[in-house]
């Protein structure tokens, strides 16, 4: 079965620190897959995604995604983190048919 | 120049009542689809039409009824509203293909309060 698993619903850093967003998936197809963000009263938008071309993935905001197969990982980082960069952060997973599934969410939290 | 838009972006009524969410978009898409969030952030798919036909129904009260009159809308009705409707509801929309690398685009949600 298909699934995201994101590990940490809270993560907290401080400013400037690296950012590590952890994400596994469950796939029996070459998946693609996604990460999204989410600010404060707005809908999710697209940081970056992977569709095989590359195993590391740029986005925006200085955001990017290594593809991991054999850990079946897409974690996200980020070198040096921002308070811009509070925010609710989403994967995604798509294996085929319309359906994408999206993991629980990881909350950031940057300290000043 | 809103890509998905969504209407109302507040929606605060009673219990019992029926309600209407409207979405558009001008992204030339050919899906689109309604999520809804509950109060941990965890975002489920309800329903998802693919050239005006229904093809994701998820497990949903029968209380909801989508209606897509064209490709670049798709509406949301809710009939007897409950306690556990009380959400924020997302319309989203992509390039449609069965095995897809296209994103969706989000609307900014309609938050619904039933009193």
């Amino acid at each position: 079965a298909q699934s995201v698993t994101q590990l940490g619903s809270h993560v907290s850093v401080s400013e400037g620190a690296l950012v590590l967003l952890r994400c596994n998936y469950s796939s029996s197809v070459p998946p693609y897959l996604f990460w999204y963000v989410q600010y404060p009263n707005q809908g999710l938008q697209l940081l970056l995604k992977y569709t095989s071309a590359a195993t590391l993935v740029k986005g925006i905001n200085g955001f990017e995604a290594e593809f991991k197969k054999s850990e079946t990982s897409f974690h996200l980082t980020k070198p040096s983190a921002h308070m811009s960069d509070a925010a609710e952060y989403f994967c995604a997973l798509n294996t085929g048919g319309f359906k994408t599934i999206f993991g629980a969410g990881t909350r950031l939290f940057v300290k000043a | 120049d809103t890509a998905v838009s969504q209407t109302p972006k507040y929606l605060v009524t009673q219990m019992g009542n029926d309600k209407s969410i409207k979405c558009e978009q001008n992204l030339g898409h050919d899906t689109m689809y309604w999520y809804k969030q509950d109060s941990k952030k965890f975002l489920k798919i309800m329903f998802s039409y693919n050239n005006k036909e229904l093809i994701i129904n998820e497990t949903v009260p029968n209380r909801f009824s989508p209606k897509s009159p064209d490709k670049a809308h798709l509406n949301l009705h809710i009939n007897s509203l409950e306690l556990g409707d009380s959400a924020v509801y997302f319309c989203a929309s992509s390039h449609g293909t069965p095995y897809s690398n296209q994103p969706q685009h989000f609307g900014d949600g309609t938050r619904l309060s039933i009193l």
